[in-house]
């Protein structure tokens, strides 16, 4: 069964350095997403990208923030200065099409010291 | 603000019995509705999707959705302790980058 992969697992990093989060989509899906959730919240919606441009943004997905479909496959999230409260789950999804289910990787957990 | 809004728990229920899980949701435009499962550390895991009124069953989930009252419910038949987790609801309104809105999630606790 296709499923959405994430790489790496889990990131540790020093707060104001550049990472770069990984996925790549189930392969005939079109819709791309980025969401995340810091520990004992809710999943929270960052960005939507469809037709290689974003689609929608969340109040979270500030300038520190970008995102990029480098190739045919992969999908990444870039976080340019990360801070303490980037902390958090961060879960790829995709879907075939606008309204239907977004399947999720299995998420990267990103630790900011 | 758009909201989910989901009882926290959490619920626990005897191994065999039904457990009902409920959701509300503030936003009218909302076209789909998506019940996920969430085991601690892991990602949302798609149980179930509905977009019209009424009742869908799955096996031992049934997802049950009425617009004009906004409120989306999931029922699952025959508990098994492995059901034991955190159930995620989500809206969507299409065309709005399709985005999901979650609600803070319900814990399950099915007790063998």
């Amino acid at each position: 069964e296709p499923e959405v992969t994430q790489t790496p697992s889990h990131q540790v990093t020093q707060m104001g350095q550049e990472v770069i989060l990984r996925c790549v989509p189930i392969s005939n899906h079109l819709y791309f997403y980025w969401y995340r959730q810091i520990l004992g919240q809710k999943v929270e919606f960052l960005v939507s990208f469809y037709n290689n441009e974003i689609s929608e943004k969340s109040e979270i997905f500030d300038d520190q923030f970008s995102v990029e479909r480098p190739d045919g496959s992969n999908f990444t999230l870039k976080i340019r200065s990360t801070k303490l409260e980037d902390s958090a789950m961060y879960f790829c999804a995709s879907s075939s099409g606008g309204g239907d289910t977004q399947y999720f990787g299995p998420g990267t957990r990103l630790t900011v010291l | 603000q758009k909201e989910v809004e989901q009882n926290s728990g959490p619920l626990s229920v005897p191994e065999g019995a039904i457990a009902s899980l409920n959701c509300t949701y503030s936003d009218r435009g909302s076209q789909s509705f998506f019940w996920y499962r969430q085991y601690s550390g892991k990602s949302p895991e798609l149980i179930m999707f509905i977009y019209s009124n009424g009742d869908k069953e799955d096996g031992r989930f049934t997802a049950q959705l009425n617009k004009a009252s906004q409120y989306v419910s999931l029922l699952i038949r025959d508990s098994q302790p492995s059901d034991s987790a955190t159930y995620l609801c989500a809206v969507n309104r299409v065309g709005a980058g399709n985005m999901l809105t979650f609600g803070g999630g319900t814990r399950l606790m099915v007790k063998p």
